[in-house]
């Protein structure tokens, strides 16, 4: 079945660290990826997306990830993270082939920014 | 990308009660999801709902618990059927944008009491 795993659960930075935040897909096959973010008391927010084509993708805000299809990985990154990034991180996955198109979500990483 | 009305935001209701949540898209989609947000956790996808079929459950999530309608290409309604406490959670409805990724509704914040 498809899943998405989120390694770390909970993460607590210094403003200026650098982030790596992992995500593992389980699917095999052609797979669209996604990382969501969702601030406190807002809503889910849409950080980037991979389709196909260059495997390095940047999104809004700085964050950036890389699609490594032999570790079956889609980590995002942001070399220098700000309080304001203090949020929930969610990476989700979708069958590229499938006409089903359901999204389906790790279990969400709570990343703290120290000031 | 799609513009996605859900309503009502928030509620709060007795158990053993039922709540219909109802999702207007501003194009017209395919399919429109349905997902879960517990406290404190991830989104659990709860069912996909395509017009003029059934929808399509995902384990552990059953129709007469969350019977769901698709009369039209932008509208659907989920309703949570004889609520009890653990149902307190946000559910949000979701359509693919195509090339933008997918577009979620505000959420609805259920409590039950």
């Amino acid at each position: 079945a498809q899943s998405v795993s989120q390694h770390n659960h909970h993460v607590i930075l210094s403003e200026a660290a650098s982030l790596e935040l992992g995500c593992n897909y389980s699917y095999g096959g052609t797979v669209n990826l996604f990382w969501y973010v969702q601030y406190p008391g807002q809503h889910l927010q849409l950080l980037l997306k991979y389709f196909s084509g260059d495997p390095l993708v940047k999104g809004i805000k700085g964050f950036e990830a890389e699609f490594i299809k032999s570790k079956f990985s889609f980590n995002l990154r942001k070399p220098s993270v700000q309080w304001s990034d203090t949020a929930e991180y969610f990476c989700a996955s979708r069958h590229g082939s499938s006409n089903t198109g359901k999204l389906i979500f790790g279990q969400g990483t709570t990343l703290q920014v120290k000031p | 990308s799609a513009v996605i009305s859900q309503k009502p935001s928030r509620d709060i209701c007795q158990r053993g009660t039922s709540l219909t949540i109802q999702c207007q898209v501003d194009s017209q989609v395919t399919m429109m999801f349905w997902y879960r947000q517990q406290p404190g956790q991830s989104l659990t996808l709860i069912a996909t709902a395509n017009q003029g079929s059934e929808a399509t459950y995902e384990s552990g999530f059953v129709i007469d618990k969350f019977p769901i309608s698709r009369p039209n290409l932008t509208f659907s309604t989920l309703t949570v059927s004889n609520m009890s406490p653990e149902d307190s959670s946000i559910y949000l409805c979701s359509v693919d944008s195509g090339g933008v990724g997918y577009t979620f509704g505000s959420g609805t914040r259920l409590t039950v009491v």
